[in-house]
């Protein structure tokens, strides 16, 4: 079945140093979908890439999607403390909607 | 505008009862989703539903029900609740490019 594979699990970092987090998938994908999960909370949808190759920018947020569209990445420049939370990506299954999420990247930042 | 309302907030069920845990949404989504989130977890998807009177399984459905009668509704039924059901429950609405999560449902299952 398809697998959605998200590393690192964990990362630690300093407020300041950046952060990267990478997804994984088995198949070649239509769309994917990065999420935010703050401690206790809900996720929370960031964006949508669609493109090979495409590179989308929020602010310090950085998301790429792969060209054979099998991998997607977001990178966190100069993390602050508000960064601190779960990056989920969603992928989803070929023809659906039905969204698989992958194991997340919990992020810690020290200040 | 609400967006993605659930009830209850927190729930304790003892093994073998039955319950419903209510999704809402007011933003005319076509695609509603429950997920549960086990600790320290990612999100499983339970069941799903493209518009109201479609609903499919997702990778967890077992002991699970849905029903999807209006756009605005998609309540998840447990059927006899076991301990490994235990869990937070989110539901989700959007279109085919984003979700909106609710807050979430804690349930325990004793």
């Amino acid at each position: 079945g398809q697998q959605v594979m998200q590393i690192p699990q964990y990362q630690h970092v300093q407020e300041g140093e950046d952060f990267t987090t990478y997804c994984n998938s088995s198949t070649t994908l239509s769309n994917i979908q990065w999420y935010k999960q703050r401690p206790g909370g809900h996720p929370v949808f960031l964006i949508q890439l669609v493109k090979s190759g495409e590179v989308k920018k929020q602010k310090r947020l950085t998301f790429q999607f792969g060209e054979a569209k099998k991998n997607s990445s977001l990178h966190i420049t100069a993390t602050q403390t508000t960064d601190v939370g779960t990056y989920f990506c969603a992928e989803p299954t070929s023809g659906t909607y039905k969204y698989i999420f992958g194991t997340g990247t919990r992020l810690k930042v020290l200040a | 505008n609400a967006g993605v309302t659930q009830t209850p907030k927190f729930q304790v069920l003892k093994t073998g009862q039955s319950m419903t845990l209510q999704c809402a949404q007011d933003m005319n989504h076509e695609y509603m989703s429950w997920y549960r989130q086990d600790p320290g977890m990612g999100l499983r998807l339970i069941h799903y539903s493209v518009g109201a009177g479609i609903t499919d399984q997702g990778e967890v459905p077992n002991g699970y029900n849905v029903s999807r009668s209006t756009t605005e509704d998609f309540p998840l039924r447990l059927l006899s609740a076991a301990p490994s059901q235990t869990s937070v429950y989110f539901c989700a609405s959007g279109r085919a490019y984003e979700q909106y999560f609710g807050p979430g449902t804690r349930l325990t299952v004793t």
